[in-house]
């Protein structure tokens, strides 16, 4: 069985401040692939990133960066000098099965204040 | 390029009446996953056809049903609609059927059951 926590439920920050996201996943696969998805309010999913589980290069997109711990099962994300095109609903979400059933988290929505 | 498309936006439904959701997939894309998203929580895998093959199905009852065309476009089915059927539902399409081939996800259909 695949799972995937996101214990943060809401965060409010002051725009230009950073923010990080906390992403906990359990599977019993050794390999996997984790994601990070964007819902703003039109509702539609944006893809961010993909992460094997063989790869625990933490990556850096601009004001983006995600951190990828194995020994934690964490897949962290965090928005450097947050801005109000930031506020929206983040998904972080897993993939360990033979097909294409990814397990998504419940959610947290950021919320950018100017 | 489009992305990926859906129709219609919204949907008004009553009880025990049955829906048809459309789906025409990003150019070049052969797998579709269909995904519910309750309010609040986070999106819910129903099904995926590859090569208008099921090739994964997630805990949704027999009244779900979908199919895929040659055309890699695909309809998500509900028969016998229950109040709690309402949702966003999600379409996602990938250049094929493996877990590490990134989803791209529709704006969605947002059904409402009276």
């Amino acid at each position: 069985a695949q799972k995937v926590t996101q214990a943060q439920t809401e965060i409010s920050v002051v725009e230009k401040e950073d923010v990080t996201l906390d992403c906990v996943y359990e599977t019993r696969d050794t390999t996997y692939y984790l994601f990070w998805y964007k819902q703003p309010p039109s509702g539609e999913l944006v893809f961010l990133i993909r992460r094997n589980s063989f790869d625990e290069q933490n990556e850096i997109s601009g004001r983006y960066s995600w951190n990828f711990q194995k020994s934690t099962s964490s897949f962290n994300f965090t928005i450097t000098a947050s801005q109000v095109v930031d506020s929206a609903v983040y998904f972080c979400a897993l993939n360990s099965g033979g097909y294409q059933k990814v397990t998504f988290g419940t959610g947290t929505k950021l919320q950018v204040i100017p | 390029d489009a992305g990926v498309t859906q129709s219609p936006t919204h949907l008004i439904k009553t009880r025990g009446q049955q829906v048809t959701l459309r789906c025409s997939p990003i150019s070049g894309h052969k797998s579709v996953s269909w995904y519910q998203q309750v309010l609040g929580q986070g999106p819910q895998f129903i099904f995926q056809y590859y090569e208008k093959e099921e090739r994964g199905r997630g805990n949704f009852p027999d009244r779900f049903s979908a199919r895929q065309f040659p055309n890699y476009s695909s309809e998500l089915n509900v028969n016998a609609l229950l109040l709690g059927d309402s949702a966003l539902y999600l379409c996602a399409s990938s250049l094929g059927s493996q877990r590490d081939d990134t989803q791209y996800f529709g704006p969605g259909t947002r059904l409402t059951v009276l």
